[in-house]
């Protein structure tokens, strides 16, 4: 059963328009949401991430909004950069326990 | 060292035969995860050391799967026997004992091949 799910295997934009990112969830506990940037041969790095308590959180082209009644949350990157290519996985935690469940991921194509 | 280092970063082998993987954290990081992504998955957690406690083995999908944490720092995560749907890029990664879930430093992972 997946508690994390990222139903779009892909998605491709132009540069400098907005790609957003899609991520739902199923289980209640998640309180402290959070998103990975994954390139080749390389392991995911943070992102960004938002607690429950809020249903924005933005850090500068990046910005993740927080639907809590819909256990949704989405990923805003604008303006999209070539270099923004790269698998993002959505990623959920409970307060009292920091193990991170992962979505599958989402293969993020900026076309130049 | 600066960041997590794994190794070997590639692995072959042979199904039936035993591997051993290994993960050094970051210095100082008191908490140590392992995942796993099989081809078109997610990230699978395995099992989660913090410090002196006893590891949250959870994650483990069989009892071929084991994994230890030498003097608070280096870790080894072991298959035995194993069998292709073991093939995965295996993951490690650590986290400072007071940091939040951003605090995660993944290694480049080590991709597992059995034939």
């Amino acid at each position: 059963d997946q508690q994390v799910k990222q139903n779009s295997p892909s998605l491709s934009v132009q540069e400098g328009r907005i790609s957003i990112l899609n991520c739902d969830y199923t289980n209640s506990m998640f309180d402290y949401f959070l998103w990975y940037k994954k390139y080749p041969a390389e392991g995911p790095t943070f992102l960004i991430s938002i607690s429950s308590i809020k249903d924005k959180n933005e850090d500068g082209r990046f910005t993740v909004f927080l639907n809590k009644s819909a256990k949704h949350l989405s990923l805003h990157i604008v303006p999209s950069q070539p270099g923004d290519s790269a698998v993002y996985f959505c990623a959920a935690s409970a307060l009292a326990n920091s193990k991170l469940t992962f979505g599958k991921g989402i293969t993020l194509s900026v076309r130049p | 060292g600066a960041g997590v280092s794994q190794s070997p970063s590639n692995k072959v082998t042979e199904k039936g035969k035993d591997v051993e993987l290994r993960c050094d954290p970051i210095s100082g990081h008191t908490a140590l995860y392992w995942y796993r992504q099989s081809l078109g998955q997610g990230l699978e957690f395995l099992i989660y050391f913090q410090g002196n406690s006893a590891p949250d083995k959870s994650g483990l999908p069989s009892d071929r799967f084991s994994a230890e944490r030498t003097g608070g720092s280096v870790s080894t995560l072991t298959i035995q026997r194993t069998q292709q749907e073991d093939s995965a890029v295996y993951l490690c990664a650590s986290r400072r004992a007071t940091g939040g879930a951003e605090g995660y430093t993944f290694g480049s992972g080590t991709r597992l091949t059995v034939v």
